[in-house]
């Protein structure tokens, strides 16, 4: 069974609404990670979180806010959704002291 | 900053001929290597991963050095199948990155199709 799930799988959102991608893990990690995937860039990384109630940036978090309510859970925050933000996003989790990454299946969003 | 640079894509290929994907990567720190493999519908996951230099990692038939001199980190397979199709990812780790956490730094991915 999937230790990372992500929901909704994919969505369409208008420009400048707000949307909300969630996590959910049961690996019992302390690491959480948000990605987005764009062909021609591959991953990269928005926020990630290595606690509860906690949140750090990553290298492209402009336009993105996240909530890391419990180990558990991590959400990803567009307050408005633009064009530029279409494209398909991964959760990930790592334990503490591992280098080891796993991903969720993906949330496709569309904004339109 | 840190960065990977992988073949672009995409690569197609016959099954049973060979493959190598080119990597590398630059930093000023000693990282763990990896490739990741991405099927259609699904995340990416690890094919397997090389903490050390001049070591090697392999995972159902795929392999790669880790060649610290040249910085890279080739992806090869003898022979492809079919089910080898995927996008593959070349990534490393920066144990510095922040005060914790793991980030991992992707290279754009390769599109790997094997045509029967």
């Amino acid at each position: 069974e999937a230790a990372v799930t992500q929901s909704p799988r994919s969505k369409v959102a208008v420009t400048g609404g707000k949307v909300t991608l969630s996590c959910h893990q049961t690996n019992n990690h302390d690491y959480m990670y948000w990605y987005r995937q764009d062909t021609g860039h591959g991953l990269r990384l928005i926020h990630y979180s290595y606690v509860a109630d906690s949140t750090e940036k990553g290298d492209i978090p402009d336009g993105y806010k996240a909530s890391r309510p419990s180990q558990e859970n991590f959400s990803l925050i567009l307050e408005l959704a633009s064009l530029s933000q279409t494209a398909v996003y991964f959760c990930a989790s790592s334990d503490v002291g591992g280098v080891t990454l796993y991903f969720g299946a993906g949330t496709r969003l569309s904004v339109l | 900053g840190d960065s990977v640079t992988q073949t672009e894509g995409p690569v197609t290929l016959s099954e049973g001929t060979s493959l190598t994907v080119n990597c590398s990567y630059e930093t000023k720190q000693y990282p763990t290597l990896f490739w990741y493999v991405q099927y259609p519908g699904e995340g990416p996951q690890l094919l397997f991963k090389v903490p050390k230099a001049n070591e090697k990692g392999s995972n159902r038939g795929f392999e790669a050095t880790y060649n610290k001199e040249a910085t890279s980190f080739h992806l090869q397979k003898a022979s492809v199948q079919e089910s080898d199709s995927a996008v593959y990812y070349c990534a490393l780790s920066d144990p510095n990155y922040g005060s914790s956490g793991n980030k991992l730094i992707f290279g754009i991915g390769t599109l790997l199709s094997v045509k029967p």
